[in-house]
């Protein structure tokens, strides 16, 4: 069984600029949760998406959205980059979404110059 | 709100020697799961466990064992006769049962466990 993907696997923007970044979920998994993962703040929920709807919202501004198709696949977009959002977004998935245990992928590493 | 403290930055130890990674958590709900994550170089993080705040059986599986003290806010991670291959950051979590939705994890800060030969 194929574990979470996620693509890009590294990406280098700049100031202003926007980003997508993908995530393919394990096969029949439907919840997709993001994480992002800095040096100073640590592991920070994102947002988890279950069924094409956003369940559960972390502490972030606007510019970081996401969204989930209907094959479970989810995206999430940042847009006007900030040097500070230079991280590891990590996604990961889970059959069900009450607090069952979640499979992460191997990251997107987001550098911001 | 939840908080899971991590107190230990980094543990070095030498190959077979025994290591405990600390964690202590504050929730204010009843019901509650405490995970264990493994993050090694390559950057994905591995499920290790999960534990639910009603079940307080400590549990062993292989080299690893976990003791939840709910008296102490406390899951406490062991891995005996350590191998470099456990070299990694280790996370512990937790996050809280909304009955069937809402559901993040709030992970500690993490510990760097290195193993020498």
């Amino acid at each position: 069984k194929a574990g979470v993907t996620q693509t890009p696997r590294y990406l280098i923007k700049t100031r202003g600029q926007q980003v997508t970044l993908s995530c393919s979920p394990i096969s029949g998994h439907r919840s997709v949760s993001w994480y992002q993962q800095t040096p100073g703040q640590g592991l920070q929920f994102l947002f988890e998406y279950f069924s094409e709807t956003q369940r559960n919202k972390g502490n972030f501004p606007g510019r970081f959205s996401g969204r989930q198709f209907s094959n479970s696949r989810s995206e999430m977009n940042v847009s006007t980059l900030e040097l500070g959002d230079s991280a590891l977004y990590l996604c990961a998935s889970s059959f069900r979404t009450d607090s069952y245990e979640q499979y992460f992928g191997p990251g997107t590493r987001l550098t911001v110059t | 709100a939840q908080k899971v403290t991590q107190a230990q930055t980094e543990i070095s130890v030498v190959e077979k020697e025994d290591v405990t990674l600390d964690c202590v958590y504050e929730t204010r709900d009843t019901t509650y799961y405490l995970f264990w994550y493994k993050q090694p170089p390559s950057g994905e993080l591995v499920f290790l466990i999960r534990r639910n705040s009603f079940d307080e059986q400590n549990e062993i599986s292989g080299r690893y064992s976990w003791n939840f003290q709910k008296s102490t806010s406390s899951f406490n991670f062991t891995i005996t006769a350590s191998q470099v291959v456990d070299s990694a950051v280790y996370f512990c979590a937790l996050s809280k049962n909304s009955g069937g939705s809402n559901y993040k994890l709030t992970f500690g800060k993490g510990t760097l466990l290195t193993v020498n030969p």
